[in-house]
This record gives structure tokens, sequence and C-alpha cells, in this order.
């Protein structure tokens, strides 16, 4: 099983910063099937990337992926306050998946 | 739309059965995988498994091999999440979400959610 671990556990910002998250997986996560989600309190999550780079749809082009094999990352270029919330990695392999444990992006 | 329905929120005591479900309509339900999600309160997301209803072919993650039961009913368009007894530590919040194939097995519908107290 595929270990995802997320950097840093909690990221204090102020709107109109640029935000870094980072996903590292314990073994190479195949064909790039690494997806981040966004989740809000009361809310289920949200996809916002797949396929490591690639938005979801209706996703606002300040949101991007990056990354192969172990290392990923996730950018939010431009905070917006509707941005403040838990973001997770989450990888598919051999009809398996497994979630990092989540970046918590709160205002600083 | 596409949308996936869940049923609504369950209180049960422990050592009880519990079969949750999940109603998906406004695509072919047969074609996608569906998965189940849970989240314990205050915690992160957790991969429970999947099925993929036109084939009822199931996958478990090893954390939850044999501790719940995942199937669906196609003619219904239904996926199930079930319990035969249910403990204390089975609370939590359930998912389920389609996942696609040509987004890479990304969840792209997720399910509103059922909440699963377990409690004497």
């Amino acid at each position: 099983e595929i270990v995802l671990t997320q950097s840093p556990g909690t990221l204090s910002l102020s709107p109109g910063e640029r935000a870094t998250l980072s996903c590292r997986a314990s073994q190479s996560v195949s064909s790039s099937y690494l997806a981040w989600y966004q989740q809000k309190p009361g809310q289920a999550p949200r996809l916002l990337i797949y396929g490591a780079s690639s938005r979801a749809t209706a996703i606002p082009d300040r949101f991007s992926g990056s990354g192969s094999g172990t290392d990923f990352t996730l950018t939010i270029s431009r905070l917006e306050p509707e941005d403040f919330a838990v973001y997770y990695c989450q990888q598919y392999g051999s009809g398996l998946g497994t979630f990092g444990q989540g970046t918590k992006v709160e205002i600083k | 739309e596409v949308q996936l329905v869940q049923s609504g929120a369950e209180v049960k005591k422990p050592g009880e059965s519990l079969k949750i479900s999940c109603k998906g309509s406004g695509y072919s339900f047969t074609s996608h995988w569906i998965g189940w999600v849970r989240q314990m309160p205050g915690k992160g997301l957790e991969w429970m498994g999947i099925i993929y209803p036109g084939d009822s072919d199931t996958r478990y993650s090893p954390s939850f091999q044999g501790q719940v039961t995942i199937s669906a009913d196609k003619s219904i368009s239904t996926a199930y999440l079930q319990w035969s007894s249910l403990k204390a530590s089975d609370t939590a919040m359930y998912y389920c979400a389609r996942l696609v194939f040509i987004l890479k097995w990304g969840m792209d519908v997720w399910g509103q959610g059922t909440t699963v107290t377990v409690s004497s």
C-alpha cells in the first residue's frame, strides 16, 4: 500500500499570498494517478486536480498541480477567501487508493 | 445532472447491523467504479474500497477487508456499504464517490455523506 505524506500539516497565509502544498509518496505513483481534493467544513470533498496536473471542470486556473514519481505539489497562486480549507492528495493503483493526511490552509 | 445521493443519518448500537446506500443518477451507473471513503470525526479521508456496478467486481483496502461489505444493485443504480456488527469505532461520516478512468481515476462526483453514529 502506498503511503502519502503531506506537508506542512497547517499553512497559515493571508489572502493574495501563494500557497505551496507538498505530497510525497512512499513509492512511485503509477501513470501519475495522483489527484488533489479540497474539503470545506461540513462539505464533501471536491476534485481539484487529476493526473497530477490537470484541472477538473470549473476549477479556477489559480490552482495548479505538478510532479511525478513520488513528489507532487499543489500550488494556489493567489489565495482567495474561499480557498481556506483542507486539501488532500490521493493516489490510485492496482485497484487500491490511499489519501494523504491533509494540509489545512488557514487565514493568518 | 450527474449526482450521487446517499441515505440518511443512522444511529445504532454496538453489535447491530447496518446497510447504507448511494444512488447514482444522470449517467451510466454500470460504467464507472464507485468508491467508499470514511472520515472519522475531526480526521482525514480514508479509502475503504471500490465496486464496479457493471459486474460487482469489488476491491477492498487492507484496513477494511473483512470489516465491511461493499455491494451494488445495478438494476436500481445503487451501491451499498454494510456492517454485520457495528463497533463504536465505526462512528464516522461515510462518502461514496464516482471514479473516472479518463480523469486518471479521480473521484469527480461525491455523495453528500452519511453520518453513522454507534453508541450504547
